[in-house]
């Protein structure tokens, strides 16, 4: 079963543009979250998304959005770039949202530098 | 905020065990203790997950006290490619619906030495 695949893997921007980032989960995983890494935050929840739906959104100015289309592939987009916006940006698929959690499988990471 | 507490390094021999605390002195009673690890450059791997009682798979051990105030991931006999960033995070609940949010801090950086 293929993993979790992020794309682009690198990226470099400047200041003020936006920037789109791909992910596509695990064949058969609905759920899907977005993380921002950096060395002094460590990972930071973005958003979640199910079927389709935003489910839970962390604590991120409305720069940062997403949204998941019906084969549960899902992209973020980060508008207006700020040389903080500089990171890693995970994504993690997992089977069902449901009572329990169920472990999620992350992708290797988009490294985005803001110039 | 982080609602997990862990050492930020430690070093472990080759073939020891490495034993990796953390505190999460206000899990609620529902709330599960998770153990992810990040090797550089890659996505985070889960390892391991318990609510109460101390649980065991291939990669690894979990013990919880008995009070779930505190818990400790064993690696039983270290490998170099156990050199990771070692996350522990509770499970938290936002609403009364489905919806979770996993809290992560900063974790401990596990080096194996030769």
């Amino acid at each position: 079963k293929a993993g979790v695949t992020q794309t682009p893997r690198y990226l470099i921007k400047t200041r003020g543009q936006q920037v789109t980032l791909s992910c596509s989960p695990i064949s058969g995983h609905r759920s899907v979250s977005w993380y921002q890494q950096t060395p002094g935050q460590g990972l930071q929840f973005l958003f979640e998304y199910f079927s389709e739906t935003q489910r839970n959104k962390g604590n991120f100015p409305g720069r940062f959005s997403g949204r998941q289309f019906s084969n549960s592939r899902s992209e973020m987009n980060v508008s207006t770039l700020e040389l903080g916006d500089s990171a890693l940006y995970l994504c993690a698929s997992s089977s069902l949202l449901g009572r329990g959690y169920n472990e999620q499988f992350f992708g290797p990471g988009t490294r985005l530098t803001v110039l | 905020d982080a609602k997990t507490t862990q050492p930020t390094s430690m070093d472990c021999a080759k073939g020891r065990a490495a034993n990796l605390p953390c505190n999460h002195s206000t899990i609620s009673g529902n709330e599960y203790v998770y153990w992810y690890r990040q090797i550089h450059s890659q996505g985070p791997q889960y390892i391991i997950h318990g609510l109460k009682n101390n649980e065991t798979n291939e990669m690894a051990s979990l013990i919880i006290t008995e009070d779930r105030k505190s818990s400790t991931l064993i690696l039983p006999h270290a490998t170099l490619r156990d050199t990771a960033v070692y996350y522990c995070i509770v499970r938290v609940a936002l609403n009364a619906g489905n919806n979770r949010k996993l809290i992560w801090g900063l974790g401990t950086s596990l080096a194996v030495n030769p």
